[in-house]
């Protein structure tokens, strides 16, 4: 299995701040990766897809980079709404896995 | 509208089996990359179960053996069928479509139903 790798696994970050997560994979999935944003009690919400394609209806203050192992997300000018856990996820195998999540938390 | 809508989830004893539901509106199951994903308590997302539109079939390690996908074309529902449960069975399990564009990508999911394996 591919093993996904996310850091940090928890931040603090105030409104406005950039936040940048990373996501690693175990081996390279060229661009086959999300990323999705959970709030507490929900069912996770895409976000970005194809590694750096913007899902549609999601604001262009979310951004993904990366390509083979390395990626990012990106959130300029963080909002309240933001606050929530953050996953990447590849699509690379046919038994998909993600990342252990990053949990963004007001400062 | 797409809408998904899970049943079926409850507490169950160990060794037990449960079968859960996704009814769908909106789009047909059967033309659709359809999975089933969970979360334990506190814990990632975990893809356990795919079918294809063509109907094949892939499960993750920890259920194979155990775990049936299938589907029903003319309730244009989804099922997965859980036996010999164990603790670590515990989630939310989601049900959730799959759509193309440059790669796979979940852009519907359901509610989520709760599975509790507990004696």
């Amino acid at each position: 299995d591919i093993q996904m790798t996310q850091s940090p696994s928890s931040l603090s970050a105030s409104v406005g701040d950039r936040v940048t997560i990373s996501c690693r994979a175990s081996e390279s999935i060229s661009n086959n990766l999300n990323w999705y944003q959970q709030r507490p009690g929900k069912a996770p919400k895409v976000l970005i897809y194809a590694a750096s394609s913007l899902q549609s209806g999601v604001p262009s203050r979310f951004s993904g980079s990366g390509s083979g192992t390395d990626f990012t997300l990106t959130i300029s000018g963080l909002r309240l709404e933001d606050f929530a856990t953050y996953y990447c996820q590849q699509s690379y195998t046919t038994v998909w896995t993600s990342g252990q999540g990053t949990k963004v938390e007001i400062k | 509208e797409v809408q998904l809508v899970e049943s079926g989830g409850g507490l169950i004893q160990p060794g037990g089996s449960l079968r859960l539901s996704c009814a769908a509106s909106g789009f047909t199951v059967s033309s659709n990359y359809m999975s089933w994903v969970r979360q334990a308590p506190g814990k990632g997302l975990e893809w356990v179960s795919v079918i294809y539109s063509g109907g094949t079939t892939y499960y993750a390690d920890s259920v194979k053996g155990r775990f049936t996908i299938s589907r029903d074309k003319s309730k244009n529902t989804l099922y997965l069928q859980m036996n010999s449960l164990r603790a670590e069975d515990t989630a939310v399990y989601y049900c959730a479509r799959g759509v193309y564009s440059s790669n796979w990508f979940i852009d519907f999911w359901g509610q989520g139903t709760l599975v509790t394996v507990s004696s």
